[in-house]
């Protein structure tokens, strides 16, 4: 079975802390995917990755990096934490290619709160 | 603009019942569609990827159709229980390598 797993469940941070949220998939895949999902606008990509040292924006990489320096593992990073990036954060994988193309494996998830 | 719908946004049955969840896109010109199921608090897990040359795919319970004219595809589920209560998502993959979400329909299955 595919594994995602994220650092932390639940975290709390205050304004303007740096913060990084980690992502690991133990199945030797090629893409790696963060996500934030809010109520009401659903699943929304923040930045993908499809080999290592390689990333691609998403549809809101504003206040967001990522790094990816070992094939297994993709970390979200907020440079400044803002109280509007308060959020369920999702990191996922998928076997090959550019983008998506094959089903993505999900993580449990991270509740992020920034007070 | 390419959008993908899902309704109802929340449906209650009894346990036993055969139900339908929807959804719906705009634009023809999708390389493939999954569906996801998601649990309260949870991370998503796929049920079933269909390629856009398929009509159809099967997992146990769980059936997905897709109609590329008509911009639908649906997920039938038969016999249903109290366990199958969660998110169901829909999420489309067009040619550009767009990855739409729809918003998900919350399913309440009740004993």
């Amino acid at each position: 079975d595919v594994k995602v797993t994220q650092s932390s469940r639940y975290l709390v941070k205050r304004t303007g802390e740096k913060v990084f949220l980690e992502c690991v998939q133990d199945m030797d895949h090629e893409n790696m995917f963060w996500y934030r999902q809010d109520p009401g606008l659903g699943l929304r990509l923040i930045y993908f990755s499809y080999d290592v040292k390689m990333k691609e924006k998403g549809d809101i990489p504003e206040g967001y990096s990522v790094s990816r320096e070992k094939k297994e593992r993709f970390s979200l990073i907020l440079e400044s934490a803002s109280t509007n990036q308060t959020s369920m954060y999702l990191c996922a994988s998928s076997l090959w290619g550019l983008a998506v193309r094959e089903t993505q494996y999900f993580g449990p998830g991270t509740r992020l709160l920034v007070l | 603009k390419q959008e993908v719908t899902q309704i109802p946004a929340a449906l209650s049955v009894p346990e036993g019942e055969n139900l339908v969840l929807n959804c719906s896109f705009t634009d023809s010109a999708i390389y493939n569609l999954q569906w996801f199921r998601q649990d309260p608090g949870k991370g998503l897990t796929s049920l079933l990827l269909i390629q856009s040359s398929q009509r159809e795919q099967t997992s146990g319970r769980l059936n997905a159709s897709l109609d590329k004219s008509s911009g639908r595809s649906t997920l039938y589920i038969a016999a249903s229980q109290p366990g199958d209560s969660a998110t169901y998502l829909c999420a489309v993959e067009y040619n550009n390598r767009k990855l739409i979400w729809g918003l998900g329909t919350s399913l309440a299955v009740n004993p």
